[in-house]
């Protein structure tokens, strides 16, 4: 079965620009989960959808919004770019929402993200 | 949620045990010990999770203390593929939200 996939790989873009990036989850999973990767540290929660619905939000500011589509896919768009959006956007996927606890995150492998 | 710690770094002689320990002292008893490592470039790749009894899977055991203080990864046979940063999270039965610290970067040396 293939993982989760994101796209694209790399992307750069210039201050002030909008991004969006996508994720497709493993087939039969309906819970996607985005996450912030900054040089150094370890992923910052964004947000969690669940059968389309928003579940979770971490402490970001509106400049970043997502989606969850019918076929479970995910979209992360961020507005007014900074310099400091600049990192690696993770999206995990399981079946359930993240309160199902035999239902561990998976990974995709990201979106690095360079804003000039 | 409860607030891991865990040493910055680590190093291990390849095909010797690695035991990475997490210091986890304001646990609750609806919280869960899940450990996750990520290969440079790669995502998070879960590895193993537990309440209070011990767990061994094909990849590693999970040790964690009678007073779910703290807890112990281990890895029995370390290889250089298992260089990465592992990080230990507590996570409650029903949680929105899914916090990393900083982790542990373990090196494998041959």
């Amino acid at each position: 079965d293939a993982g989760v996939t994101q796209s694209p790989t790399h992307l750069i873009k210039t201050r002030g620009q909008h991004v969006t990036l996508r994720c497709s989850p493993i087939s039969g999973h309906k819970s996607v989960s985005w996450y912030q990767q900054v040089l150094g540290q370890g992923p910052q929660f964004i947000f969690q959808y669940y059968e389309k619905e928003e579940r979770g939000r971490g402490n970001f500011p509106d400049r970043f919004s997502a989606r969850q589509f019918p076929n479970y896919s995910s979209e992360l768009n961020v507005n007014a770019l900074l310099l400091g959006d600049s990192a690696l956007y993770l999206c995990a996927s399981s079946p359930l929402p993240l309160t199902g606890l035999n239902s561990p995150l998976h990974f995709g492998n990201g979106t690095r993200l360079t804003v000039t | 949620d409860a607030k891991t710690t865990q040493p910055p770094s680590m190093d291990c002689a390849e095909g010797r045990a690695a035991n990475l320990p997490c210091n986890h002292s304001t646990i609750s008893g609806n919280e869960y010990v899940y450990w996750y490592r990520q290969i440079h470039s790669q995502g998070p790749q879960y590895i193993i999770h537990g309440l209070k009894n011990n767990e061994t899977n094909e990849m590693a055991s999970l040790i964690i203390t009678e007073d779910r203080k703290s807890s112990t990864l281990i890895l029995p046979h370390a290889t250089l593929r298992d260089t990465a940063v592992y990080y230990c999270i507590a996570l409650k039965t029903s949680y929105d939200k899914v916090i990393f610290g900083p982790g542990t970067s373990l090196s494998v040396i041959p």
